[in-house]
């Protein structure tokens, strides 16, 4: 079952403009939603996070918001470098503790 | 301060044979989780664990597939009988607590069954 979803498989921007991924989900439940980059060959490493309770998030150059009514998070990268391509996963977690990935969206930012 | 630590990094195994996979939380934490990434696709969930104790295993494969997290050291994920299809890298995360404190992953181990 497929509770979060990236529809964009892949998504390339010029250096200095805005990324935008998005996400959706189906479980109403989450409560605490999360986005993680990967680098080839490495783990995922934590990016951003965001409360239900809230509808923004800010850190640097990194935006996550959160669209409850319509089961919707977005990722907004502002100014996009291009160290900054790899793939981005966007995360889930409810009570139980345990965390719902979705499928990635590869970044590409072109100098 | 050593993070997640997973070992091997790279596992090469015949059909038929046994895989084990090997996870040592960050200092502190007492959750772990297993994730399988197949060939171009993403994360999926397999098992979350706390000490002796399965949380929830509803992304393992019913069969071939077990986890445990002992009491004394690392978390272990074990493929019995593996297949081609077994291929992929298997990514362990911790976390001392709720998972809105952030996973730390380890670098993976990639399986490979030839």
């Amino acid at each position: 079952d497929q509770q979060v979803k990236q529809n964009s498989p892949s998504l390339s921007v010029q250096e200095g403009r805005i990324s935008i991924l998005n996400c959706d989900y189906t479980n109403s439940m989450f409560d605490y939603f999360l986005w993680y980059k990967k680098y080839p060959a490495e783990g995922p490493t934590f990016l951003i996070s965001i409360s239900s309770i809230k509808d923004k998030n800010e850190d640097g150059r990194f935006t996550v918001f959160l669209n409850k009514s319509a089961k919707h998070l977005s990722l907004h990268i502002v100014p996009s470098q291009p160290g900054d391509s790899a793939v981005y996963f966007c995360a889930a977690s409810g009570i139980n503790n345990d965390m719902r990935f979705g499928a990635g969206t590869r970044l590409t930012v072109k100098p | 301060n050593a993070g997640v630590m997973q070992n091997p990094r790279h596992l090469v195994r015949r059909r038929g044979q046994e895989a084990r996979l090997r996870c040592s939380p960050m200092k502190g934490h007492s959750h772990v989780y297993w994730y399988r990434q197949l060939p171009e696709e993403g994360l999926k969930f397999m098992v979350y664990l706390q000490k002796e104790n399965i949380i929830d295993e509803s992304g393992m494969p019913k069969e071939r597939f077990s986890a445990e997290f002992p009491k004394e050291g690392p978390s272990i994920l074990r493929i019995q009988q593996v297949v081609r299809g077994d291929s992929a890298a298997y990514f362990c995360a911790s976390s001392p607590s709720r998972a809105g404190s952030g996973y730390t992953f380890g670098s993976g181990t990639r399986l490979t069954v030839v």
